[in-house]
C-alpha cells in the first residue's frame, strides 16, 4: 500500500452541508493534492498544498477550499453542498514543490454522497 | 472538448487476447504521460510511464507520438486480472504538478 490514507471512507450528507476530508500523506511527502472523481469520470484536479500554501488551483469554485498542517496533513472542506458534489474525493502524497507524477501515491478515496 | 480523450468502451476480450487502447490529448505543453489503472472502487494507480521511443513492461507497452497528441497501450495475452478501468494521463509541470486524467476506457477480459 502506499503509506496514503483518508478518511472517512464513506460519508453522506444533504444539499446546503458542510463537509470536512481528511488526507494523511506519506511519510517524508511535503505536498498534497487533491482530486473529485465522479462516476464514470477521470479524477479532476481541484488543489495542490505544498508546505501549507496552495501551490495550484483547478476550475473548482470557492466553496472547495483546503488547509495543510505543519505535518504535511491535509483536509479539504466544501461548503454549500450541490448534489453534483456526490463523487470520490481522492488525495494524493508527494514530495517537491513540483512532483514528477511518479512520487503521485494515491489514499483510497471518501466516497462522498449528496442527498 | 476535454483535454484527454479515450474511448471508455467496455472493451470485452477473451483470455489470452490482443488489446490496444487509444488517447490523444490537446495540450501541446504536455510534457509527462502515463498510463493509470483503477480497478473498481479503489483508488488509481501508476501503471506505466509513456515515452517517444516506446516502452515495454512484460505484457504491457505504451507508446507516444507527439507529433499527433496521441498515447496507446497495449495488453498481450489478456489475464482475467486484467480486468480495469485503464486512465490515460498527462500533465505539464506549472506551478503544480497536476495530473489531468482522461475518462478511462473500461476492459473485461472473460474465459
Amino acid at each position: 500500500e502506499t503509506g496514503v490514507t483518508q478518511s472517512p471512507t464513506h460519508l453522506i450528507k444533504t444539499r446546503g452541508q458542510q463537509v470536512t476530508l481528511r488526507c494523511s500523506s506519506q511519510s517524508g511527502h511535503n505536498t498534497v493534492s487533491w482530486y473529485q472523481q465522479a462516476l464514470g469520470q477521470g479524477p479532476q484536479f481541484i488543489f495542490q498544498y505544498y508546505r501549507e500554501e496552495e501551490n495550484g488551483r483547478g476550475n473548482f469554485p470557492p466553496r472547495f477550499s483546503g488547509l495543510q498542517f505543519p505535518n504535511y496533513s491535509s483536509e479539504l472542506n466544501v461548503n454549500a453542498l450541490e448534489l453534483d458534489d456526490s463523487a470520490l474525493y481522492l488525495c494524493a502524497s508527494s514530495f517537491g514543490q513540483i512532483p514528477t507524477h511518479n512520487e503521485q501515491f494515491f489514499g483510497p478515496g471518501t466516497r462522498l454522497t449528496v442527498l | 472538448r476535454k483535454e484527454v480523450e479515450q474511448d471508455p468502451g467496455p472493451f470485452n476480450v477473451p483470455e489470452g487476447a490482443t488489446v490496444a487502447f487509444n488517447c490523444t490529448y490537446s495540450n501541446s505543453a504536455s510534457q509527462s504521460f502515463f498510463w493509470y489503472r483503477q480497478d473498481c472502487r479503489k483508488e488509481p494507480k501508476l501503471l506505466m510511464s509513456v515515452y517517444s521511443s516506446g516502452n515495454e513492461d512484460g505484457r504491457f507497452t505504451a507508446q507516444l507520438n507527439r507529433a499527433s497528441q496521441y498515447i496507446s497501450l497495449l495488453i498481450r495475452d489478456s489475464k482475467l486480472s486484467d480486468s480495469a478501468t485503464y486512465l490515460c494521463v498527462v500533465s505539464h509541470t506549472g506551478t503544480a504538478s497536476k495530473l489531468t486524467f482522461g475518462t478511462g476506457t473500461r476492459l473485461q477480459v472473460t474465459l
